[in-house]
């Protein structure tokens, strides 16, 4: 079945304008994550929505990232007034409902979307 | 002018030999531990997982091993073949939710 999708795959903007990236997550799945990986390194949380409850939105940088979710399936990430340091690839990832008897853990990313501020 | 950047473990290694990836973790209480394959230009892959419970959990040519007492987690990949080289991360899910926290990880370098 189709996997994670998101959009665009590349992106470049100039200092100070806004950006929105989507994920599409796969159906059916109620838990949806938004991570960002700057060059070489690991993946830093962003924030967290499962189902109807009140996202995670710990890991959001400043307040110009912000995320929403409509109808629990498509996502949008909006960065406001870009800064070059904002320049990174910004990861979904989906997964089943999860619970602690371990099912639905799994995240399932997709590919990406490559954000380069000028 | 000099540029400084951050660069990832690296390990090298023979093709048809085993490859062992360490990874230390930070929480004692994460119950939940998942090591992803990342190669260019892609999002990460999922690998093999293992819960808290356990400390042995083995999957086709890769092994995860958890030790509890010191923090430390290990990939062991058999017979390692070039469409292996990727970086590795190991990623840790504290005891609620579902937010995980990733390595640095390490890219592994196959030689045919």
């Amino acid at each position: 079945g189709a996997g994670v999708s998101q959009s665009p795959s590349n992106k470049v903007t100039e200092k100070g304008k806004d950006v929105e990236l989507r994920c599409d997550p796969i159906s059916g799945h109620t838990a949806l994550y938004w991570y960002r990986q700057s060059l070489g390194q690991g993946l830093e949380f962003l924030i967290y929505f499962q189902g109807n409850s009140a996202p995670d939105k710990s890991g959001l940088p400043s307040d110009r990232f912000s995320a929403e979710r409509t109808g629990g399936s498509v996502s949008t990430l909006t960065i406001q007034r870009t800064q070059q340091e904002d320049s990174a690839v910004y990861l979904c990832a989906s997964s089943p409902r999860w619970t602690s008897g371990g099912a639905g853990n799994e995240q399932f990313f997709g590919p990406g979307t490559r954000l380069t501020v000028l | 002018g000099e540029s400084v950047g951050l660069h990832l473990p690296t390990l090298s290694v023979q093709e048809g030999d085993n490859s062992i990836i360490n990874c230390a973790y930070s929480n004692s209480a994460s119950d939940y531990f998942i090591w992803y394959k990342q190669e260019s230009g892609k999002g990460p892959q999922f690998i093999i997982d293992i819960r808290s419970n356990m400390d042995k959990r083995q999957g086709q040519r890769v092994t995860v091993l958890l030790n509890k007492t010191v923090k430390h987690l290990s990939l062991q990949i058999a017979a390692t073949q070039p469409g292996d080289s990727a970086v590795y991360f190991c990623a840790e899910r504290a005891n609620q939710g579902g937010k995980l926290i990733f390595g640095q990880g390490t890219e592994l370098s196959v030689k045919p």
